[in-house]
């Protein structure tokens, strides 16, 4: 069983629309918790990066928030963009492991005109 | 600042030869991870190399190795190549290694093995 899973696999709206990508996540204990961004045919691109004693952490349009009792996370995107069209990767860092990094799924979001 | 570059980016290759792929990390940065990402498992570490040590490696079979220059650089070798081996696999760099550094992904390389 992947210890994390994200939901839902792929999401479509419109642009201008919000919309709040989830992240469950069994990894424990962890350093930190981290989403990216990966554009089709590149390499992911960090948004975000919260240690397990932080809740919210934003980057311009985006705000992560994390929930280390219930093991969530989610990742908020506000009035999307055509260029936020994109897979949202929740990625778990466990605790002392260096950069042995545990991946969801991720998201496929597409931001439609 | 040069973000981190791979080469080749796209390889073809066929069932039992081996491929060797190149990382150059960001310069200063000292850390480099390699992962693989496929359709079906999603992103998978494979391992990190830190002041030319590995410092972690993941699940993967003994057919992947790799290592790390004294100028940061790193390889990655598969040999005998399988179908399964198909994959995109990308370098990412960091200035030290783990904790909340951001990871630097380069652009991949993409493997076919025919």
């Amino acid at each position: 069983k992947n210890q994390v899973e994200q939901s839902p696999q792929s999401l479509i709206i419109l642009e201008g629309k919000n919309c709040t990508l989830q992240c469950n996540y069994t990894v424990s204990p962890f350093s930190n918790l981290r989403w990216y961004k990966q554009d089709t045919g590149r390499g992911p691109v960090s948004l975000t990066i919260m240690t397990f004693s932080e809740n919210t952490k934003s980057n311009g349009r985006y705000t992560a928030t994390l929930d280390a009792d219930t093991k969530q996370s989610s990742l908020h995107i506000t009035a999307s963009q055509l260029s936020d069209s994109a897979s949202y990767i929740c990625v778990v860092n466990p605790f002392n492991a260096g950069n042995m990094l545990t991946f969801g799924g991720g998201t496929r979001l597409m931001v439609k005109p | 600042k040069a973000g981190v570059t791979q080469t080749p980016r796209y390889l073809i290759k066929t069932r039992g030869q081996q491929v060797t792929l190149s990382c150059s990390p960001i310069s200063g940065h000292r850390s480099v991870s390699w992962y693989q990402q496929t359709p079906g498992q999603g992103l998978q570490f494979l391992f990190e190399y830190f002041s030319e040590t590995q410092r972690n490696k993941g699940n993967f079979p003994g057919r992947f190795s790799g290592r790390q220059f004294s100028n940061s650089r790193s390889e990655m070798n598969v040999s005998t190549l399988e179908l399964g081996d198909s994959a995109l696999y990308l370098c990412a760099s960091s200035v030290p290694a783990g904790g909340t550094d951001t990871q630097y992904f380069g652009p991949g390389t993409r493997l076919t093995v025919l």
